[in-house]
């Protein structure tokens, strides 16, 4: 059974930085492309970001609100990928969500974690 | 960047009615526009990929439709657990985008 479980969350001040991880079980991790989501209080969501699998470079993509702030990372020999986020302000809280693609280079999403609540206050 | 801009924002219906709910993108995707269901403190859920195709599990009476700039969801019989929110999704570029969501009520 495929699970995706992110860990991490909590309150951190404006201006610090919080690490997120998604611990992938049930498929082969290295193989898939991981993304990170996140959805503010009320709001709709909003893709964050992307890491493709090693196959296709292990290259990154960023939302506009997040490039040069946040990084994605992974450890495909733990099966975790990671969200790194710095300088976080108050426009950064929201529950993150990693996900999986569906197929390689879909960019579409079939199984989700729960989600993770960050907020940012201080 | 594409944007995605999605029609109503919400909307109230009776069980039993159709629904239908648009979106449109910013340039032309081609078909590469998905969608999703959402319920209140869960994780989104695949419905409708690559604007037409039924995801696995997912009832018949969802369905999708459209290319280029203008898709749409239908609902052909709304049910109970179809109350929630919709969103499609662009995959057509790296920068991946959501609409802002529909948000489909108990009239």
């Amino acid at each position: 059974e495929v699970q995706l479980v992110e860990s991490g969350g909590g309150l951190v001040q404006p201006g610090r930085s919080l690490r997120l991880s998604c611990t992938a079980s049930g498929f082969t991790f290295g193989d898939y492309a991981m993304s990170w989501f996140r959805q503010a209080p009320g709001k709709g969501l909003e893709w964050v970001g992307l890491i493709r699998s090693k196959a296709y470079g292990g290259t990154t993509e960023y939302a506009a609100s997040v490039k040069g702030r946040f990084t994605i990372s992974r450890d495909d020999s733990k099966s975790i990928a990671y969200l790194q986020m710095n300088s976080l302000t108050t426009e950064d809280t929201a529950v993150y969500y990693c996900s999986r693609d569906y197929w390689s280079g879909s960019n579409l999403f079939d199984y989700w974690g729960q989600g993770t609540l960050v907020t940012v206050s201080s | 960047d594409i944007q995605m801009t999605q029609s109503p924002s919400s909307l109230s219906a009776s069980v039993g009615d159709r629904v239908t709910i648009t979106c449109r993108a910013s340039q032309s995707i081609s078909s590469y526009l998905n969608w999703y269901q959402q319920k209140p403190g869960k994780a989104p859920k695949l419905l409708i990929y690559t604007a037409s195709s039924l995801q696995s599990g997912v009832p018949s009476r969802f369905s999708g439709s459209g290319s280029g700039t203008h898709f749409t969801l239908t609902i052909s019989s709304l049910q109970p657990e179809d109350f929630a929110t919709y969103y499609c999704q662009q995959s057509f570029s790296a920068r991946l985008a959501f609409g802002g969501g529909t948000k489909v009520e108990i009239k």
